[in-house]
């Protein structure tokens, strides 16, 4: 089955513990992104990847890392989180053959609490 | 600077009804433009796009969404609305020769039995 996963679900943390969340594909696509919903403000794209070691920064990259090393995932690093990153996080990724039009398959979301 | 406005944030429509939930965008040149839907506890659904050609686009679950460039919109559409259409609806464009996506802020869609 097609699909994107993300690891965890649900995640309650502490300001400044490290953490990553992870992302994977299994449709061969190239192109990869992270964003995060707010309520009233949508959702916001942080980073994105068109391919292996290609990474970009997105609207809301500060307090953020990523790497691309595999084609398959593309972690999402908080090195120090705060609590205005406390949010619902979503990884997607698309075809970057698709005629260029990028339309996206998302992950199931996950919810980050940081206290 | 670029952006996508949805200028509803929820629209009520009777069951059975017709439906438009509405989109413009301000990005430079010739945008994508999509549709998503996020059901509760889910993530988005792709629905629809534009690329180019026929300004009526079809999409799924009957949905479908028309190009106006002059206008700079790009409305989401149904002939007859079904509860099961209750959902946030986002737009999204890809603006031209950019690899980010930006999206509207969604549009709660709530179909009255």
């Amino acid at each position: 089955e097609a699909q994107v996963t993300q690891n965890p679900r649900y995640l309650i943390t502490v300001t400044g513990k490290k953490l990553t969340v992870t992302c994977s594909q299994n449709m061969n696509h190239e192109y990869m992104s992270w964003y995060r919903q707010d309520p009233g403000l949508g959702l916001r794209q942080i980073y994105y990847s068109m391919n292996v070691e290609v990474t970009d920064k997105g609207d809301v990259p500060e307090g953020y890392k990523v790497s691309r090393k595999e084609k398959r995932n593309f972690p999402l690093i908080l090195e120090s989180p705060s609590p205005n990153q406390t949010s619902l996080y979503f990884c997607a990724s698309s075809s970057r053959l698709a005629g260029g039009s990028y339309e996206q398959y998302f992950g199931p979301g996950t919810r980050l609490t940081v206290t | 600077a670029q952006s996508v406005a949805q200028p509803e944030d929820q629209v009520n429509v009777a069951e059975g009804n017709p439906l438009t939930v509405k989109c413009t965008y301000s990005v430079s040149g010739n945008p994508y433009l999509f549709w998503y839907v996020q059901y509760p506890n889910r993530g988005l659904q792709f629905l629809l796009k534009y690329i180019t050609g026929d300004n009526l686009v079809k999409g799924s679950y009957g949905f479908e969404a028309e190009f106006n460039k002059s206008q700079t919109s790009f409305h989401l559409k149904k002939p007859s609305a079904l509860v099961s259409d209750s959902a946030l609806y986002f737009c999204a464009v890809r603006p031209y020769r950019d690899d980010k996506i930006i999206f509207g802020k969604g549009t709660r869609l709530h179909i009255l039995p």
